[in-house]
């Protein structure tokens, strides 16, 4: 069975430019979250989806921020335009019914 | 509001010793308890999850421990090896809001 896959692994983007990243789930898997680690500080939650709805989006930093989930499957985080202190990693985890998470490897974006 | 904190932020051992990470939550009402490992400049791996019905889960030469009432967990690693070399974190699930709230990490290394 395929993980949680996310594209691209890294992106080197100018400040102002616009990066969309991509999360597959594994399979099956009806919740999908959104996670970031900037440099020095913990993991912090971003937003849930269930299916294509999205179900909690308390943790998006701002309005620069756009999460899909097309047709419940893989989903996007498009960030527009991108500012210095977006740079972090960006994980996307996917869950069952018994809520533990699986993560993928996660995006590394640097915004210079 | 939750908050995570493990302790320490840094261990440095011996190959070949038993030791424990430390991890401790504010608010008991979670679902349950989650131990990852990551590598430098890897992604998320699940270890151990520990739901809040339980007190223990166990993996080959890791068990973790939840005693929900104090707010604690536990992972203890038997006979350390320098591949066990890597950042430790601890997360919590709360129901509530359905996400995963994160400690800061230990990062552990074992010398040869």
């Amino acid at each position: 069975e395929a993980g949680v896959t996310q594209f691209p692994s890294h992106s080197v983007i100018e400040k102002g430019q616009t990066v969309t990243l991509r999360c597959d789930p594994i399979s099956g898997h009806d919740n999908l979250y959104w996670y970031r680690r900037v440099m020095g500080k913990e993991i912090k939650f971003l937003l849930h989806f269930v299916k294509e709805s999205k179900q909690d989006e308390s943790g998006m930093p701002n309005n620069r921020f756009l999460a899909e989930r097309t047709g419940g499957t893989y989903s996007t985080l498009k960030v527009q335009p991108a500012e210095l202190e977006d740079s972090g990693v960006y994980f996307c985890a996917s869950s069952q019914a018994n809520y533990e998470q699986y993560f993928g490897p996660g995006t590394r974006l640097t915004v210079t | 509001k939750q908050e995570v904190t493990q302790i320490p932020a840094a261990l440095s051992v011996p190959e070949g010793e038993n030791l424990v990470l430390n991890c401790s939550f504010t608010d008991s009402a979670i679902y349950n308890l989650q131990w990852f490992r990551q590598d430098p400049g890897k992604g998320l791996t699940s270890l151990l999850l520990i739901q809040s019905s339980q007190r223990e889960q166990t993996s080959g030469r890791l068990n973790a421990s939840l005693d929900k009432s104090s707010g604690r967990s536990t992972l203890y690693i038997a006979a350390s090896q320098p591949g066990d070399s890597a950042t430790y974190l601890c997360a919590v699930f709360e129901y509530s809001n359905y996400q995963l709230i994160w400690g800061a990490g230990t990062k552990l290394i074992i010398k040869p």
